[in-house]
């Protein structure tokens, strides 16, 4: 059981390349998140997924796509990266409301 | 939407101290309000939750109340170690179909524990 697994943990970007960031769990749960966290500013909601097939904006969605085919992937797409993602993003799910979340360990990212 | 507000922003402690920290929230159709710590290079980890229809809720030195009335909730940490030392966020979601999924976090608290 490996939880919520990120990847890569570490990526530089140049301004205007586009990548995808990876996330799976295993636990079977429904609810999958993408935030993205800077100093001072906590964990900011980007888009989330209630199910397969279902998803939804955060508070923060430009610039980010996402889609959800399967229960355990949940991959963040940034279309053409800017300085202004550089940040460390975290993917999260969990089992259901009220069983609170389970976050991966990140990934730093930097655009340059 | 939801906004949640969490103070302080940096506490410090000695060993075997308490420490609170407070939240406030917006949104009074939300119902669910976790607690999460976050050490240096990792991600957040859920230490403790509640919900709507309880007021409080202990597990050994943690323990979170909320009021609904007011719409704060606090987590409060007796008899302080080093190994509290972190980041503390605390969140709310109103619950309920897709809402679940927008879960709202404070801005964060850095606690440092000294020996």
């Amino acid at each position: 059981n490996a939880g919520v697994t990120q990847t890569p943990k570490f990526q530089v970007l140049k301004t205007g390349q586009s990548m995808t960031l990876q996330c799976a769990q295993d636990m079977n749960h429904e609810y999958m998140s993408w935030y993205r966290q800077d100093p001072g500013m906590g964990l900011r909601l980007i888009h989330y997924s209630v199910g397969a097939g279902i998803t939804d904006q955060g508070e923060v969605p430009n610039g980010y796509n996402v889609s959800r085919s399967t229960t355990e992937d949940f991959p963040l797409r940034l279309l053409s990266a800017a300085p202004s993602q550089t940040s460390v993003y975290f993917c999260a799910s969990s089992y259901s409301q009220g069983s609170g979340y389970t976050f991966g360990s990140g990934t730093r990212l930097t655009v340059v | 939407g939801e906004n949640v507000e969490q103070h302080p922003s940096t506490l410090s402690v000695q060993e075997g101290d308490s420490a609170v920290i407070k939240c406030t929230y917006s949104d009074s159709a939300s119902n669910y309000f976790p607690w999460y710590k976050q050490e240096l290079g990792k991600g957040p980890q859920l230490i403790i939750d509640i919900r709507s229809n309880v007021g409080e809720k202990k597990d050994q030195r943690i323990a979170v109340t909320l009021n609904k009335t007011a719409k704060h909730f606090s987590l409060h940490i007796t008899e302080t170690q080093p190994e509290d030392s972190a980041v503390y966020f605390c969140a709310a979601t109103a619950g309920g179909g897709t809402s679940y999924g927008k879960l709202t976090f404070g801005q964060g608290t850095i606690l440092t524990v000294h020996p």
